[in-house]
């Protein structure tokens, strides 16, 4: 099983602000079949990002992915106050799919 | 457009089989390569993978579950069904689906709480 680790649990930022999460994999994640998904208390997880660095339908362009192997990040370019939230990753490419612990992003 | 929409009991007793639905609409659950999949979240804890089934009627479930864990689908209702078998209080979370898309788990329903609990 690929373990995901996210670390730090939280980031602290201002609006306006970029940020960079992090997802380490345990092993190489298959064709880089990594996603990241946005999540709001209360609210389902949100496709963002997919195959590393494909976004989703409608995701605004200042989420972007990046990385490979087994070095994956969420970089946000620009902090919306909507985008504080927990942002988890998954890698799809092997079974169990698998998904990692996820990172807060709170406003500093 | 497509949507998914968790139902079943809020409270369930240990040891008990939990029986979960899960109704789509803006897709047909005959569509080709395309499924629907189960996740679940303990409360503050990561989402973890339970099974999910596709078209063909394919199933795959999570090792570690396996043993209790039932998917199955009614395309007539639009309907996808999973069971666990003998609840346990850790077993409580948000249960969650979410259509499978090329792989992807693309959109997801908006979660039913389980509560495990005598």
């Amino acid at each position: 099983e690929i373990v995901l680790t996210q670390s730090p649990g939280t980031l602290s930022f201002s609006p306006g602000e970029r940020a960079t999460l992090s997802c380490r994999a345990s092993q190489s994640v298959s064709s880089n079949s990594l996603a990241w998904y946005q999540q709001k208390p209360g609210q389902a997880p949100r496709l963002l990002i997919y195959g590393a660095s494909s976004r989703a339908t409608g995701i605004p362009d200042r989420f972007s992915g990046g990385g490979s192997g087994t070095d994956f990040t969420l970089t946000i370019s620009r902090l919306e106050p909507e985008d504080f939230a927990v942002y988890c990753c998954q890698q799809y490419g092997s079974s169990p799919i698998t998904f990692g612990q996820g990172t807060r992003l709170e406003i500093k | 457009q497509v949507t998914l929409k968790e139902s079943g009991p809020v409270l369930v007793r240990p040891t008990e089989t939990l029986t979960l639905t899960c109704t789509v609409s803006g897709f047909s659950l005959s569509n080709a390569k395309m499924g629907v999949t189960w996740i679940r979240q303990p409360p503050g804890k990561a989402l973890e993978w339970l099974a999910h089934i596709f078209s063909n009627d394919e199933k795959f479930y999570s090792i570690s579950l396996k043993t209790r864990l039932t998917i199955s689908k009614d395309t007539s209702k639009s309907q996808v069904i999973l069971t666990m078998t003998n609840m346990d209080p850790v077993d409580t979370a948000t249960y969650y689906c979410a259509r499978i898309r090329y792989a992807l788990f693309d959109p997801w329903g908006q979660g039913t709480l389980v509560t495990v609990s005598s």
